[in-house]
């Protein structure tokens, strides 16, 4: 079992619809996850963190976390075209102190 | 958000040679530096965490002779690829960050090319 998993996509969007990105994790003790996003050929950038169990709003962005289910979600409200990139899920395993990276999910958001 | 520098951005060495890449926070202290290297269209795969004054430690498969990490302030990351083969040829990021449960800010990444 893969410690940080999404699917790969690609996931295609209509611009001005929701797009909902997924992602579960292994360690049962992780306390912070974010969310990163990656254009090609560039570093990631983070969008979004999250501590606690339920929604946390920023502007079009709302990440979403259940513990129990081990269970991580980014979700984007009226998706722009420059949306379009790979979203990277990441987790913080406390037992090592260290940030450990989904695979990512492709997100086009078609005109 | 904070600021993380890595240099150079990109470099083009002949085999058998070394790199060093340079990764600085610029606008706090990093008590914890990370290294990644990302092949194309692959996820972020970490490669080794450093603590400012302590060892790296290295990820399962990554050969800590190979590639030698320096973290001596709580603003300077250095890693340096030995002997580099273009197997070594990849995108190297390094991310920064302070305290326990913060996020950590990337750099700009570094494309190596050994030829």
């Amino acid at each position: 079992q893969k410690e940080v998993e999404q699917n790969s996509g690609p996931l295609s969007v209509p611009e001005g619809a929701i797009a909902s990105l997924n992602c579960t994790y292994s360690d049962r003790g992780s306390q912070s996850f974010f969310w990163y996003r990656q254009y090609s050929g560039k570093s990631p950038e983070l969008i979004m963190f999250i501590y606690s169990n339920g929604d946390k709003e920023d502007g079009r962005f709302t990440a979403q976390l259940n513990k129990a289910s081990q269970y991580v979600s980014l979700l984007i409200r009226d998706s722009q075209p420059s949306d379009s990139a790979t979203y990277l899920c990441a987790v913080l395993y406390s037992s090592a102190s260290k940030i450990i990276f989904g695979s990512g999910t492709r997100l086009s958001i078609r005109p | 958000g904070a600021v993380v520098s890595q240099h150079p951005s990109w470099v083009i060495c002949k085999s058998g040679t070394s790199v060093k890449i340079e990764c600085r926070s610029l606008d706090f202290q990093a008590t914890t530096m990370f290294w990644y290297r990302q092949f194309p269209k692959q996820s972020l795969m970490l490669m080794a965490t450093s603590n400012e004054g302590s060892k790296a430690t290295y990820e399962q498969g990554v050969e800590k002779d190979k590639f030698l990490i320096n973290h001596a302030s709580l603003t300077l990351s250095t890693l340096t690829v030995t002997s580099a083969h273009p197997e070594d040829s990849s995108f190297y990021i390094c991310s920064a960050k302070t305290g326990v449960k913060t996020e950590a800010f990337f750099g700009q990444g570094t494309r190596l090319t050994v030829v």
